[in-house]
């Protein structure tokens, strides 16, 4: 019940395509819904998250869709770069006191030029 | 320095051996994280520590030993290490108080091989 499932292991894109990667949970205590990004060397940077009171998020590039009843949620990159390329990682958190943060498995991402 | 310095970077050790891993954070933050990240895994949380007291152990072998002195430092002192031990140990920082964004701020990782 504290899994987080993330689709797909690696994905390649074109430069300018659309990436969506996938996650499902299934306990409805989490409440919230972050995003990281990963470049190799460096540590995950949160890239953008959602409440789940909220169906959809956007900044730029890049969006959250957030389907409640299906417990399940997407992140998509427009317009996906070269310098997008990196592994991307979903999560869930249980607020209260500390952030306890249960990650999905990964997705490496590789854009071509 | 800014954000969350780990050293050493990169670390070889035997089974035998004893070493330890250094976190500093430069954020003002309460509460810090040990997560080891495996190839193809889910980043796995090991210990945290809120205002310098342990709130969670998520059912860590013995042999990895952590210390978080004051709100800036944490250690994770390792000991009779086993290879499947080898992964990238991250370390993190959060802020606590207030609202809760859910963010965590990583160091860039110690890569810890044991051979």
């Amino acid at each position: 019940q504290q899994q987080v499932k993330q689709s797909p292991q690696s994905l390649i894109v074109q430069k300018g395509g659309i990436s969506i990667i996938n996650c499902a949970y299934e306990n409805t205590a989490f409440d919230y819904f972050p995003w990281y990004q990963q470049f190799p060397g460096k540590g995950p940077a949160l890239l953008i998250a959602i409440r789940p009171d909220v169906s959809e998020k956007k900044e730029g590039r890049f969006t959250i869709s957030f389907n409640k009843s299906a417990k399940q949620f997407s992140l998509h990159i427009m317009d996906s770069q070269p310098g997008d390329s990196a592994t991307y990682f979903c999560a869930a958190v249980i607020s209260g006191g500390y952030n306890k943060l249960i990650f999905g498995a990964g997705t490496r991402l590789a854009v071509h030029p | 320095e800014t954000g969350v310095t780990q050293t050493p970077r990169h670390l070889v050790m035997g089974m035998t051996n004893k070493k330890s891993l250094k976190c500093e954070q430069h954020l003002g933050h309460n509460a810090m994280y040990w997560y080891k990240q495996s190839a193809k895994k889910p980043l796995e949380l090991m210990f945290v520590y809120n205002f310098k007291e342990q709130t969670e152990n998520n059912s860590v072998p013995s042999r990895f030993s952590p210390e978080c002195p004051n709100s800036s430092h944490l250690f994770l002192h390792l000991h009779t290490l086993q290879p499947e031990d080898s992964a990238l140990y991250l370390c993190a920082s959060s802020q606590t108080s207030g609202s809760n964004t859910g963010e965590l701020f990583f160091g860039e990782g110690s890569r810890l091989t044991v051979l």
